[in-house]
């Protein structure tokens, strides 16, 4: 079974900023795969960035990048130079290596201010 | 690529009635499509697990006579929501897993439903 818990229910960041939203797991798997999506206002699910357990390196797309602490079991989301279009509820989710079921957490509204 | 549709957009109905909505792959094959509920302001709750050809697998709680899933085809599944009441009414997204990508999911936009 696997849980994931984001403590963080709402953050604002002003733009341009920097923002780090906060997500722990367990899991009993050996080797799973970590997720962070977005939701925008439309409520279509958008794949942010993906990180794969087994690696070591912190994964990174453009202002986006994740702090794995495999031996905590955190998974922290950085967004750099924080735009408007970046306002939405972010879900955090792990899958064990067979790709399967997608276990999320509660959720966190960013709110980006101008 | 990696697109996945879903149809209705939104659906209203009375109770007591039964919709479908579909949720397609159009570029991909989706040996496995996901069911999921969203109340507002919650987080994704799974409902179901459906893999071409064989029976769905409800989660706990999750009434299978109720919420009929239906993956017949690599790019299409649908859910079926019988005998709906209003504590039904909610947003329910599916997603499709690539069968050459099995680690990720890809979704679609979702169908808000009411029933009335």
């Amino acid at each position: 079974a696997q849980t994931v818990t984001q403590s963080q229910p709402e953050m604002s960041v002003q733009e341009a900023e920097t923002v780090t939203l906060s997500c722990t797991y367990d899991t009993s798997e050996s080797d799973y795969y970590l997720f962070w999506y977005k939701q925008p206002p439309s409520r279509q699910m958008i794949l942010v960035i993906r990180q794969e357990a087994y690696k070591q390196q912190n994964a990174t797309e453009n202002r986006f990048s994740v702090n794995f602490q495999k031996a905590a079991k955190s998974f922290s989301l950085k967004i750099s130079d924080s735009q408007l279009g970046d306002a939405a509820m972010y879900f955090c989710a792990s899958s064990g290596n067979a790709g399967n079921m997608l276990t999320f957490g509660g959720g966190t509204r960013l709110m980006v201010k101008p | 690529g990696a697109v996945v549709s879903q149809h209705p957009s939104w659906v209203i109905c009375k109770s007591g009635t039964s919709v479908k909505i579909e949720c397609r792959s159009l570029d991909f094959q989706a040996t496995t499509m996901f069911w999921y509920r969203q109340f507002p302001k919650q987080s994704l709750m799974l409902m179901a697990t459906s893999n071409e050809g064989s029976k769905a697998t409800y989660e706990q709680g999750v009434e299978k006579d109720k919420f009929l899933i239906n993956h017949a085809s690599l790019t299409l599944s649908t859910l079926t929501v019988t005998s709906a009441h209003p504590e039904d009414s909610s947003f329910y997204i599916c997603s499709a897993r690539d069968r050459a990508l099995v680690f990720e999911q890809f979704f679609g936009p979702g169908t808000r439903l009411t029933v009335l």
